[in-house]
């Protein structure tokens, strides 16, 4: 299975955009690299998406290396809401299953 | 209503008792799944069914079975639960296809004594 590395835990100053990266040398030419949160005492729940080029949707941007073996996941305006556990997996097209590692803590400061 | 519910939220029992906890979806997904939280180790699969007829087993499946009554239900059992099985439990359910987007209900807080 390929895998991803995350920091297990990053701070960030509400209104101020947090990058979360996530490492993935391993990709295949074929995996989809995707974001979920968990937010406290919640199921984890989508973020975003991508293969190969930027991504953005209402809720981050979604920076992929050009040689995708990393990605970005970016907020633009960090708020109370998103202090949560942000993971970051890979999906290979016809793979079956998803593994989610431990995934990076986001902690928001007022 | 919640598209991804689990019953019950809260569930203590005691080591040896037989437990089964339930997860219905109103997505009309075909693909459901179950997860296992524990503290410091994320999210492991523990069974995942891509139909009414498709059962899997996931990661660490040993001391657990499953039932997938209908597209919309699928339970997990414990048949004789022990300590180490004290966890969050998620239920999860998919589309499929290219993105195969998860989607997880609330989770079930179990306790084995």
């Amino acid at each position: 299975d390929a895998k991803t590395t995350q920091p297990n835990s990053m701070e960030s100053n509400e209104e101020e955009p947090v990058h979360l990266p996530c490492n993935h040398s391993t990709i295949s030419g074929t995996d989809y690299i995707h974001w979920y949160r968990q937010l406290p005492s919640q199921g984890p729940e989508y973020v975003i998406h991508g293969l190969t080029s930027n991504v953005n949707n209402r809720m981050a941007s979604l920076a992929i290396a050009e040689d995708r073996k990393s990605s970005t996941l970016i907020l633009h305006r960090a708020t109370l809401r998103d202090a949560a556990v942000y993971y970051c997996i890979l999906r290979d097209l016809g793979y079956q299953k998803v593994t989610f590692g431990t995934g990076t803590k986001l902690q928001v400061i007022p | 209503d919640a598209d991804v519910t689990q019953t019950p939220r809260n569930r203590i029992t005691k080591t040896g008792k037989r437990i089964m906890l339930e997860c219905s979806q109103t997505k009309g997904h075909d693909r459901m799944y179950w997860y296992r939280q524990d503290p410091g180790l994320g999210l492991r699969l523990i069974y995942y069914s891509f139909d009414v007829k498709d059962i899997n087993k996931g990661e660490i499946s040993d001391g657990y079975s499953v039932s997938r009554q209908a597209q919309a239900k699928f339970s997990l059992s414990l048949e004789s639960a022990i300590p180490n099985q004290t966890a969050l439990y998620f239920c999860a359910t998919s589309f499929g296809g290219s993105t195969d987007t998860q989607y997880f209900g609330p989770g079930t807080r179990l306790t084995v004594l």
